[in-house]
C-alpha cells in the first residue's frame, strides 16, 4: 500500500463551480499537511498548510484534514480559469520527511 | 528575494551518457533538497543536504547517481550512466531548515526536464 494516494484525475470543470480534491494516506504518524500547486513546466508552489485536524480557510482555498480517517481534502470556491494546474497532496513526519501523492491534474473550462 | 535556479532547463543524451544539473538555493536556506519528478508522478526525494551535509540519501540510486553540496550552497546533481527510465523532471527545492510546513515552506526550481534516448 502506497503511503500517500491521490485520484490522478484529469478533473475538467466549468469556472464557477467547487473543486474538491483528495488523498488518502496509511501513516498515522503524519504531522503536516499541505497542498501544493504546480502550473505546466514549472516547479511546485505551496499554496497551503495545516497540522491539526479541521479546516483552514485562505482565500477561495479551504484545506481540511481528518486524522481519524487519514484523509485530507483542498476546496477551491469560485474557481476560476487561472486555477488550472496538477495539485499535489504533501505529508511530513520526522521520520518520514516530506511524501508527495502523485498529484491531481485540474482544468478550469471558461 | 530571488527563487532557486536550476540550469540547464532541458536536456536530451542518450542511454550510457552522463549528465549533470546544477542548483543554486535561496540566499541563506541552510537545506537543499533533490527531487526526480517522472511524468504522471509526485516529487522523489532523492537526497537531502542540510548545509553541506547529506541529511537523507536512501533514494539515490548510488551507483549512477552522485550529488554534492559545495560550500553548503550551489549543489550538483550528476547521472553516469543514464538509463532509459532516468527520463524525467530533476526539481532542486531549498528551505530556512529541514521541517515543513509554513515556518519551512520548500521553494522549489523551475527543473530540468531530462530525456534520455
Amino acid at each position: 500500500q502506497k503511503e500517500v494516494e491521490q485520484d490522478p484525475g484529469p478533473l475538467s470543470v466549468p469556472e464557477g463551480a467547487i473543486v474538491s480534491l483528495n488523498c488518502t494516506y496509511s501513516n498515522s504518524a503524519f504531522q503536516y499537511f499541505m497542498w501544493y500547486r504546480q502550473y505546466s513546466r514549472k516547479g511546485p508552489e505551496l499554496l497551503m498548510y495545516t497540522y491539526s485536524s479541521g479546516n483552514k480557510e485562505d482565500g477561495r482555498f479551504t484545506a481540511q484534514v481528518d486524522k481519524s480517517s487519514k484523509y485530507i481534502s483542498l476546496f477551491i470556491r469560485d474557481s476560476q480559469p487561472s486555477d488550472s494546474a496538477t495539485y499535489l497532496c504533501a505529508l511530513y513526519s520526522s521520520a518520514s520527511k516530506i511524501i508527495f501523492g502523485s498529484g491531481t491534474r485540474l482544468s478550469i473550462r471558461p | 528575494e530571488a527563487g532557486v535556479a536550476q540550469s540547464p532547463r532541458y536536456k536530451i543524451i542518450e542511454k550510457r551518457q552522463s549528465v549533470a544539473f546544477w542548483c543554486n538555493p535561496i540566499s541563506g536556506h541552510a537545506t537543499l533538497y533533490w527531487y526526480q519528478q517522472i511524468l504522471g508522478q509526485g516529487p522523489k526525494l532523492l537526497i537531502q543536504f542540510q548545509n553541506n551535509g547529506v541529511v537523507d540519501d536512501s533514494q539515490l540510486p548510488k551507483d549512477r547517481f552522485s550529488a554534492e553540496r559545495l560550500k553548503g550552497v550551489d549543489s550538483t546533481l550528476k547521472i553516469q550512466p543514464a538509463k532509459l527510465e532516468d527520463s524525467a523532471v530533476y526539481l532542486c527545492a531549498s528551505s530556512w531548515t529541514g521541517g515543513a510546513g509554513d515556518n519551512s515552506p520548500l521553494h522549489f526550481g523551475n527543473g530540468t526536464r531530462l530525456t534520455v534516448t
